[in-house]
């Protein structure tokens, strides 16, 4: 158990919905990161948040969002659903800004699934 | 975004074994190279973070090195076990953008 909480586990939706994934890092970490996984691809990274602002962004679609709140947890907004959306989502926490050499705790992912 | 190259894709040894594969990554800005198994039904777990050229990290029967003017790492498992059945991932970081860069994994399956 890395500390990392991520809910839902699963979650299955239909297509032009919008969904909320939620994660709370361990205990003291101040960096959140979101990852997605697709069958066909490796793990991408979407966005990092340090400390409630957003530090860096990768390939995520203007359709999703995130946020992390004043008590470190963060959520990640995916808006008009498709079904190439359909994917595991993992959080994973540092404990500090820069992902470089700080290892990252993973969370245990949502898989979501969009019909 | 780097270009993050793991080889083999996968690998089947026999228990007792001892096997490596390769992470490969552009050399140049280089920051920091992650190992990571991820079990299935599991989240990826960090193994080793490496940043100096040359560094050898070492965790029980699994190893790692680094040759960052040549852009790869090496990650070693000795004497394999069915319960080191996983699959390996590696990031890149690089100076630039600090924003971890996965390889798509090598999946190794240990025979008892």
């Amino acid at each position: 158990d890395s500390g990392v909480t991520q809910t839902p586990k699963h979650l299955i939706t239909a297509t032009g919905q919008r969904v909320t994934l939620r994660c709370s890092p361990r205990s003291g970490d101040l960096s959140v990161y979101w990852y997605q996984q697709s069958l066909d691809q490796g793990l991408q990274f979407l966005i990092q948040y340090y400390n409630g602002e957003e530090r860096a962004k990768g390939n995520i679609l203007e359709r999703f969002s995130a946020q992390q709140f004043p008590d470190l947890h963060s959520e990640l907004n995916l808006s008009s659903l498709e079904l190439g959306d359909s994917a595991l989502y993992f959080c994973a926490s540092s404990p500090r800004s820069s992902g470089g050499v700080n290892e990252q705790f993973f969370g245990p992912g949502t898989r979501l699934t969009v019909l | 975004i780097l270009n993050v190259e793991q080889s083999p894709q996968s690998l089947h040894v026999q228990e007792g074994d001892s096997t490596n594969f390769t992470c490969s990554f552009p050399s140049s800005n280089f920051y920091a190279l992650h190992w990571y198994r991820w079990e299935t039904a599991k989240s990826p777990e960090a193994l080793f973070v490496m940043t100096l050229n040359g560094d050898e990290k070492k965790k029980g029967r699994i190893s790692a090195t680094l040759n960052t003017k040549e852009g790869y790492s090496y990650l070693y498992i000795k004497g394999s076990q069915p319960e080191d059945s996983a699959t390996y991932l590696c990031a890149a970081t690089s100076g630039g953008s600090y924003i971890p860069t996965f390889g798509r994994g090598t999946s190794l399956i240990v025979h008892p």
